[in-house]
């Protein structure tokens, strides 16, 4: 069973057209959710990290915020560098890899001009 | 640029050989990972260590999966007798504290 599901898959937007990436997580005992951008070939680019219900953290054109069963990020106007794989993360505090992050599929984003 | 490196890149071997990676974290960082990622999947995480300290281990990470950090600073993952099944990008990442991790661009490793 999967603890970390984000969604959808794969989304294409164009410039400017602004929409939301979700990621729900099953484990319990989060202490932190995170968000990662990875480009083809490259490793991870960390973007934010979460801790609590209620938060919300924001870079350019990302925010993300985090509920007691999923988390969003939002792009709003995006641009055609924006386009990259969406990664998100858990970690908990039971269960294997206590301090290894729990990674989603991601979600594959492109922007078109 | 992360500041953690990664060597080689790309590595392709022929099934049956053994391979070794290294990994230079961002310097003072303490914990160090290493993780498996294959095509549209996310990273899968193997092992980790503070310091010296192997802490953690997953059960991805068989009998054929040895990783060392020997003075707590590079780590090398060496892998024996690979399969096929191994082909993956291998990613390790350091982190300061309990928190975020920074990961390296990968090492791609292709089986024969």
């Amino acid at each position: 069973e999967d603890q970390v599901t984000q969604s959808p898959e794969a989304l294409r937007l164009q410039e400017g057209e602004s929409s939301s990436l979700n990621c729900s997580y099953t484990v319990s005992g989060l202490r932190g959710l995170f968000w990662y951008r990875q480009d083809p070939g490259k490793g991870p680019e960390f973007l934010f990290t979460l801790y609590s219900a209620g938060e919300e953290k924001e870079k350019e054109r990302l925010k993300a915020t985090l509920t007691k069963k999923e988390s969003f990020l939002h792009i709003t106007a995006p641009k055609p560098e924006d386009s990259a794989t969406y990664l998100c993360a858990v970690q908990y505090s039971t269960g294997g890899g206590a301090d290894g992050l729990t990674f989603g599929k991601g979600t594959h984003l492109i922007i078109q001009p | 640029d992360t500041g953690v490196s990664q060597d080689p890149r790309h590595k392709i071997t022929k099934r049956g050989q053994n391979v070794t990676f290294r990994c230079d974290p961002i310097s003072e960082h303490n914990r160090l990972y290493w993780y498996r990622q294959t095509l549209g999947q996310g990273p899968e995480f193997l092992t980790y260590f503070q310091n010296e300290a192997q802490l953690e281990k997953s059960r991805l990470l068989s009998d054929r999966f040895s990783a060392e950090r020997p003075k707590g600073s590079f780590s090398t993952l060496e892998i024996q007798r690979t399969e096929q099944g191994d082909s993956a990008m291998y990613l390790c990442a350091s982190s300061p504290v309990k928190d975020e991790q920074y990961f390296g661009p990968g090492t791609r490793l292709t089986v024969t």
